[in-house]
């Protein structure tokens, strides 16, 4: 079955310091991965996404995942945070079927200090 | 492309009545329409899984009677809430894709308050 663990419901950085946003996954088969970001009363936003290929995925606004099948970890950086990247961030796997059908982690709120 | 949207972005309804959210697809044909319900402070949970022209496949624990959901068409889902308690205030958020995407394209959500 899929799962997905994001360590750190709340995470809190100073402007302009690194963000590290954890992901571990369980998954029967190869995963398609996903990190979203939501703003408050917003729909999700897709940051960046893993299928196959280059473990290393850049995303939007400046965010990466690196995909470490044996560490089975999937976990969210940006080298310097704005004040903008406070938002809810959502980890998730597909199904085992590739359906579009997407298993979340509990999300992790990131709050950027001035 | 790939823009998903969704009507109303927020509703409020006396308890007992039924609230209509319609999810659109507005560049591309989807195929499959996922519905999904967030509590506050909370994940994103599957609530069913539509395809066009077929009955929906509802997750365990989520009542087919109460969630109605129809996707008649290649663009078009809708989920209908019936009999509206407090306890189905949420905020619903659908996605959709097609068969040549990798992904599903959220829309902005709903926020259900029933008073």
């Amino acid at each position: 079955a899929q799962s997905v663990t994001q360590l750190g419901s709340h995470v809190s950085v100073s402007e302009g310091a690194l963000v590290l946003l954890r992901c571990n996954y369980s998954s029967s088969v190869p995963p398609y991965l996903f990190w979203y970001v939501q703003y408050p009363n917003q729909g999700l936003q897709l940051l960046l996404k893993y299928t196959t290929g280059a473990t290393l995925v850049k995303g939007i606004n400046g965010f990466e995942a690196e995909f470490k099948k044996s560490e089975t970890s999937f976990h969210l950086t940006k080298p310097s945070a704005h004040m903008s990247d406070a938002a809810e961030y959502f980890c998730a796997v597909s199904d085992a079927s590739n359906t579009g059908k997407l298993i979340f982690g509990q999300g992790t709120t990131l709050q950027v200090k001035p | 492309g790939a823009v998903v949207s969704q009507h109303p972005s927020w509703v409020i309804c006396k308890s007992g009545t039924s609230v209509k959210i319609e999810c659109r697809s507005l560049d591309f044909q989807a195929t499959t329409m996922f519905w999904y319900r967030q509590f506050p402070k909370q994940s994103l949970m599957l609530m069913a899984t539509s395809n066009e022209g077929s009955k929906a496949t509802y997750e365990q624990g989520v009542e087919k009677d109460k969630f109605l959901i129809n996707h008649a068409s290649l663009t078009l889902s809708t989920l209908t809430v019936t009999s509206a308690h407090p306890e189905d205030s949420s905020f619903y958020i659908c996605s959709a894709r097609n068969s040549q995407n990798t992904e599903a394209f959220f829309g902005q959500g709903t926020r259900l308050t029933v008073v």
